[in-house]
């Protein structure tokens, strides 16, 4: 199975700033890379999907990049609403791993 | 307007039964995969199976291999997870989710229906 592994865990960012989340895959997924955003008490959202395209109705400080076993996702100047907890997963072969989370806090 | 209704959570005993189902509507079901993905109290999410549109390819997380079944009725817009020798482990919340079509990703998720197992 393949593992994905998401750095940091937990991020403190404040509003405005530009974060940078990673998630690396223990073999190559391509581009099958799909990121999401969670809020408590909420169902996953998807934000990116085949490593770098945006989903419909994102906003476009969300971005995707990477191939092969390492992916990032970008949010450029932080919004009060983009604080939650972001996923990455691949889709490349079943079964179709998470990351385990990285949860973006306020500073 | 894409809407997925799961039912069929609820507190069950360890070893036994429990089948969910998920109702879609608003999009032409059979076109699509469709997925169950998990959440355990204050974990992350874990992908549990998926079933192609004409259920000819299956796929299942390690963890519920040879004890959960996935399948459809395209004909009732409907996605079934028959859960058996449910553990404590199994205690989650269940989502269902339509696949994006090809590209990778779940673009529309139901709220979830909460399996709990304990004795």
């Amino acid at each position: 199975d393949i593992r994905m592994t998401q750095s940091p865990s937990t991020l403190s960012a404040s509003v405005g700033d530009t974060v940078t989340i990673t998630c690396r895959a223990s073999q190559s997924v391509v581009s099958w890379l799909a990121w999401y955003q969670q809020k408590p008490g909420k169902a996953p959202k998807l934000l990116i999907y085949k490593a770098s395209n945006l989903e419909t109705g994102v906003p476009s400080r969300f971005s995707g990049s990477g191939s092969g076993t390492e992916f990032t996702l970008t949010i450029t100047g932080l919004q009060p609403d983009d604080f939650a907890t972001y996923y990455c997963q691949h889709y490349i072969t079943y079964p179709y791993t998470f990351g385990q989370g990285t949860k973006l806090e306020i500073k | 307007e894409v809407q997925l209704v799961e039912s069929g959570g609820g507190l069950v005993q360890p070893g036994r039964s429990l089948r969910l189902s998920c109702a879609a509507s608003g999009f032409i079901f059979d076109d699509y995969a469709m997925h169950w993905v998990r959440q355990r109290p204050g974990k992350g999410l874990e992908w549990v199976s998926a079933i192609s549109w004409n259920s000819d390819s299956l796929g299942y997380a390690d963890s519920v291999r040879g004890r959960f079944t996935i399948s459809r009725d395209n004909a009732k817009n409907s996605l079934y997870l028959q859960m058996n020798s449910l553990r404590e482990e199994d205690t989650a919340l269940y989502y269902c989710a339509k696949d994006i079509s090809g590209d990778g990703g779940c673009d529309f998720w139901g709220q979830g229906t909460l399996v709990t197992v304990s004795s």
